[in-house]
């Protein structure tokens, strides 16, 4: 158990609706990655957030946004869903100043 | 852009026998390289990690190995088990001043151990 939980499990939607992903990162750390894993384009980065703020940003889609509240947790937010959207979206958390990089269970999500 | 190549894709050994991993980057500016492991249903777990201030890091089966000017790295397992079968994904980041430090994943191999 890396210490980073994810919710929900499993999301199944369909095509034009919006979903919200959520993250709850290790105790004390202040980074949250947000990550997409599908078949054909494999782990691809989306959006980090660093105590709070914006810190790096991917090929994260318009129709995406992210944000860090005060107690540290992340929401991933994707609207106007499309079939292709339909992947494995993982979370990770670090400390500051390390590169080590914690990763959760992962929300599969599925548009019908 | 940034990349990272991986190789093999698929990978299947003799139970006991090594496994190899190889991973080439294009960055030059990466400093930080990570293998994760992911098994079925399951969220990348981090197995072993090297810095670009070392060439190699060993732990217990585990080893990996750096070569900055060729821009590889790779990893090792010997003695494998059954239960070293999953995927296995090689990554690279570079941390720069904010605490930023996206990771930049290879596609991943399917290591099978039979036994």
């Amino acid at each position: 158990d890396s210490g980073v939980t994810q919710t929900p499990k499993h999301l199944i939607t369909a095509t034009g609706q919006r979903v919200t992903l959520r993250c709850s990162p290790r105790s004390g750390d202040l980074s949250v990655y947000w990550y997409q894993q599908s078949l054909d384009q494999g782990l691809q980065f989306l959006i980090q957030y660093y105590n709070g703020e914006e810190r790096a940003k991917g090929n994260i889609l318009e129709r995406f946004s992210a944000q860090q509240f005060p107690d540290l947790h992340s929401e991933l937010n994707l609207s106007s869903l499309e079939l292709g959207d339909s992947a494995l979206y993982f979370c990770a958390s670090s400390a500051a100043g390390t590169d080590t990089q914690y990763f959760g269970p992962g929300t599969r999500l599925t548009v019908l | 852009g940034e990349n990272v190549e991986q190789h093999p894709s698929t990978l299947s050994v003799q139970e006991g026998d090594s496994a190899v991993i190889k991973c080439t980057y294009s960055d030059s500016a990466s400093n930080y390289f990570p293998w994760y492991k992911q098994e079925l249903g399951k969220g990348p777990q981090l197995i072993i990690d090297i810095r670009s201030n070392v060439g190699e890091k060993k732990d217990q089966r585990i080893a990996v190995t750096l070569n900055k000017t060729a821009k590889h790295f790779s990893l090792h397992i010997t003695e494998t088990q059954p239960e070293d079968s999953a995927v296995y994904f090689c990554a690279a980041s570079m941390r720069g001043s904010g605490n930023t430090g996206k990771l930049i994943f290879g596609q991943g191999t399917t290591l099978q151990v039979k036994p």
